[in-house]
Formats: structure tokens, C-alpha cells, sequence
């Protein structure tokens, strides 16, 4: 079955520390896989895409890894800022249809805190 | 920034009224997506649409239907709204490709009373 696991499933740190949030996937075969940040009542806006030949990808703070290998992937926040508090959700794509399934993780809600 | 835009952000509606919600896309993107999501859980497809006239039903059953008459406008409709219908809407669009990218809306919070 072709699952997306996210840890933890939330987060609370300070102001200017760093982070890594983790995602774990069992999608075959694989496509891609994408972070996206969702604030509270809006919709996903896309983080990073990453295909199975990268290793890592960065988008200003937020710096995403690919183990292909293992089926893992994380993203860490570096500096984090009060704007950071949000729900990111690990989401892969499949190579097994045209429409190019996407399964999505349930998220890691990050609080920042002053 | 991605051009999608729903209408209404929030909708308190009483058991039993018709409810369309409106989604609409100045990209020209092709496909087009409805999700449904409940607080602290992931998104779920509802709907779909490769390009006009073409609707797909998605991976979560769901008693709403959807219609694509113009390339930019996907919109959702519940005949008869109950309790259960309320959830987040979130509509979507890409482009073709394998690693297309999908954009989305700030979503519709629909309430049933």
C-alpha cells in the first residue's frame, strides 16, 4: 500500500533555532516528492520538488534531502522565524499512472515561539 | 505566485440547501483538482480534470459533483448539503509534465448546520 509518514507530528521551538522534519514513503514506482508549507486556513505552497537522481535542494532556509535508497527524506529549517509556524506536508508522486498520483502525508505542524 | 483563486473562503450553510464552489485558474493550466481535507489529516482527491469536458472522480468518494465548461473554471457542487460535507475545500491546478507542479487555492472552509 502506498503510504506517506510524516514525524513528528508536531514541533514547538524557538525563535532562530533550527529544525529537521522527517518523511517517510513507501510509493512505488516513484516520481517525485515535494514539500509544501500550509499556514492555518490557506492552501500548500510548494517548498521544494525533488526527482530521484537529487540528494538535496534548497530554497532559502529550508533545505530538503532525498534518499531514494531508503525511502526517507527530511527538511530542515535553518534560523527559524515566527512566519515558519505552519504545517509541512510531505507529499510523492507515481510513475504508475497519467494522472501522476499524489499521496500526501497528514503533516508536521511547527510552532515557533518567540 | 499562483493565480488560483475560491470563492467563498467561508460558508456556514444550513442541511439540505445547493452549494457551488467556485474555482477558478488564470495559468491555463489544463488539469484541475478538488481536495478535501479535515483538520490534522491529509488531503484527499475528490475530483479531477484533464481539460475541458473531461471530470474524473478521485480517490475519496464523495457526494459532490464538479463540471470544466471553460479551461479556467472548475467548480464543485453539492446538490443537497449535510453535516458530513463539512470540511475544507482546497482546488487545485498543474501543468503537464512529470514533475509538474501544482498550485493551490487558499481553500473554502464549508460548515453544515
Amino acid at each position: 500500500k502506498n503510504q506517506v509518514e510524516q514525524s513528528p507530528q508536531s514541533l514547538i521551538i524557538l525563535e532562530g533555532k533550527n529544525c529537521t522534519l522527517q518523511c517517510n514513503y513507501t510509493v512505488s514506482p516513484f516520481s517525485n516528492l515535494r514539500w509544501y508549507k500550509q499556514d492555518t486556513g490557506r492552501g500548500p505552497v510548494s517548498l521544494t520538488i525533488m526527482t530521484f537522481s537529487e540528494n538535496t535542494k534548497s530554497n532559502g532556509r529550508y533545505t530538503a534531502t532525498l534518499d531514494a535508497d531508503t525511502k526517507q527524506s527530511s527538511l530542515h529549517i535553518t534560523a527559524s522565524q515566527l512566519s515558519d509556524s505552519a504545517s509541512y506536508i510531505c507529499v510523492v508522486s507515481d510513475r504508475g499512472s497519467t494522472l501522476g498520483r499524489l499521496y500526501f502525508g497528514r503533516g508536521t505542524q511547527l510552532t515557533v515561539w518567540p | 505566485e499562483a493565480d488560483i483563486y475560491q470563492t467563498p473562503r467561508y460558508l456556514v450553510i444550513g442541511t439540505g440547501k445547493k452549494i457551488t464552489l467556485e474555482c477558478s485558474q488564470t495559468m491555463g493550466h489544463d488539469k484541475m483538482y478538488w481536495y478535501q481535507q479535515d483538520p490534522g489529516m491529509e488531503l484527499h482527491l475528490i475530483h479531477y480534470s484533464y481539460g475541458v469536458n473531461s471530470t474524473e472522480k478521485g480517490d475519496l468518494s464523495s457526494e459532490s459533483t464538479v463540471s470544466r465548461i471553460r479551461t479556467e473554471h472548475f467548480p464543485l457542487t453539492l446538490e443537497s448539503a449535510r453535516p458530513s460535507h463539512t470540511s475544507q475545500y482546497l482546488c487545485a491546478s498543474s501543468d503537464t509534465g512529470a514533475n509538474y507542479e501544482q498550485y493551490f487555492g487558499p481553500g473554502t472552509r464549508l460548515t453544515v448546520t
